[in-house]
């Protein structure tokens, strides 16, 4: 079976820094991804960790611990363009993603 | 920048009938994948798609769904008979590859919205 486990909602300010968390619970974890989703949209790809550790991307940066079975995605510099559903994906032991039902992040000014 | 292309963006059927979404993954891609996504909720994994068979399914591909590659380029999902909770926003989506790394990270179409009434 599979566990994963997003807050619902958050807001933050623009400009600012937010930290999205995710935990899971899986059999056979093949990595774990991150995606954004604006609303009528599709998911698009942000990133992806299979090791532990911190990976940096622009403005955005996602950390993975397996043995705590935990994630977070950290968005720096906020726009308002980053009000958008925050997806974690875990692959499971066929590397396919599974998703966690995500996080609304609304950026306000 | 190349992209998984889907159509209708919307349709909408009467319960009951059949339906055909279409997808044309990225050519390079070799894995194929339909999600769904019901109005509020997570997206779901429906069906994985590889070397022209079907390599994993969710409880939710039960007998009425089918998919197809029936030629080099297009990728499709049938719903045989369609009941009103079918209502979804259906993904296609395409992977590098699908057993490794970065290599199979999923790529999204725009989605066909279906409604059934």
């Amino acid at each position: 079976g599979q566990n994963i486990d997003q807050p619902t909602e958050m807001t933050a300010t623009e400009g600012a820094i937010v930290q999205i968390n995710c935990t899971y619970q899986t059999s056979g974890f093949n990595g774990l991804f991150w995606y954004q989703q604006h609303a009528g949209e599709a998911p698009t790809f942000l990133s992806y960790n299979v090791l532990d550790g911190l990976e940096e991307k622009g403005r955005f940066s996602s950390f993975l611990s397996r043995s705590k079975g935990y994630s977070y995605l950290l968005l720096k510099e906020l726009q308002m363009k980053d009000s958008a559903s925050y997806l974690c994906a875990v692959g499971r032991g066929s590397y396919i993603p599974t998703f966690g039902r995500g996080t609304s992040l609304i950026v306000h000014p | 920048e190349p992209e998984v292309t889907q159509t209708p963006s919307h349709q909408v059927t009467q319960m009951g009938q059949e339906v055909i979404l279409r997808c044309v993954p990225i050519s390079n891609h070799l894995y194929f994948y339909w999600y769904r996504q019901i109005l509020g909720q997570k997206v779901e994994f429906l069906v994985s798609f590889y070397n022209n068979e079907i390599s994993e399914k969710s409880e939710i591909f039960d007998d009425q769904f089918s998919v197809e590659r029936p030629d080099g380029s297009n990728f499709t999902l049938k719903i045989r008979s369609t009941k009103l909770e079918d209502s979804a926003m259906y993904f296609c989506a395409s992977s590098e590859a699908g057993n490794r790394g970065l290599g199979n990270t999923i790529y999204f179409g725009e989605g066909s919205w279906l409604t059934v009434v």
